[in-house]
């Protein structure tokens, strides 16, 4: 059981160009996150997914695409990187259970981006 | 948006009892409380949640008063190994609220 898994860890982009992030998960989980830490701050939520085939908009979704076209993955595209999108990305996950409150996120270990 | 004020850092020596408080002002009915500690280079890891009055398990213990606009993570006899960040956030049914976090610093 590998929990919540990223890919890539690294990456380095020129401004302009597009990269897709991976995040797996493992634990059949029905919603999951991408969230973005910046230097300093908390994590602040891009998009989210309560199932597969739904997405949602989080706290700062410009610039950035999500999907979920299997249960297990979600992935998070930038269409032309800008370097104001140079950040930590974090995927998370979390069941679904009963009202939902009792329900911990998972989080995975995280993408650096740079946008040079 | 339900977002939470707390310390910037605290500093403590090992063995020593930490307590971080919270402000959520704008919480809603609905919403819990909830704590997460985040390593560097690493996501955030659960601590400990509630609704309201105290909650406590193997790691912390969580006070939350009856009106709710405020919360107090209790560590109890801290090790170097609890230096880290601390988050308090508001968990809404769909996502979580992450406010700035306080750096806690445990000295030897």
């Amino acid at each position: 059981n590998a929990g919540v898994t990223q890919t890539p860890k690294f990456r380095v982009l020129k401004t302009g160009q597009s990269m897709t992030l991976l995040c797996a998960q493992d634990m059949n989980h029905e919603y999951m996150y991408w969230y973005r830490q910046d230097p300093g701050m908390g994590l602040r939520l891009i998009h989210y997914s309560v199932g597969e085939g739904t997405t949602a908009k989080g706290e700062v979704p410009d610039g950035y695409n999500v999907s979920r076209l299997k249960k297990q993955n979600f992935l998070l595209g930038l269409e032309s990187a800008a370097p104001s999108q140079t950040s930590v990305y974090f995927c998370a996950s979390r069941r679904l259970a009963g009202a939902g409150w009792e329900e911990t996120q998972y989080f995975g270990p995280g993408t650096r981006l740079l946008v040079l | 948006l339900a977002k939470t004020t707390q310390p910037i850092s605290m500093d403590s020596y090992e063995g020593q009892e930490v307590n971080i408080t919270c402000s959520h002002n704008n919480i809603a009915t609905n919403d819990y409380i909830t704590w997460y500690q985040q390593f560097p280079s690493q996501g955030p890891r659960f601590i400990i949640q509630g609704y309201k009055t105290k909650v406590t398990n193997e790691v912390a213990s969580l006070f939350i008063p009856a009106d709710r606009k405020s919360s107090t993570l209790s560590l109890p006899r801290v090790s170097l190994s609890d230096t880290a960040v601390y988050y308090c956030l508001v968990k809404k049914p769909d996502k979580l609220i992450f406010g700035t976090g306080t750096r806690l610093q445990v000295f030897p």
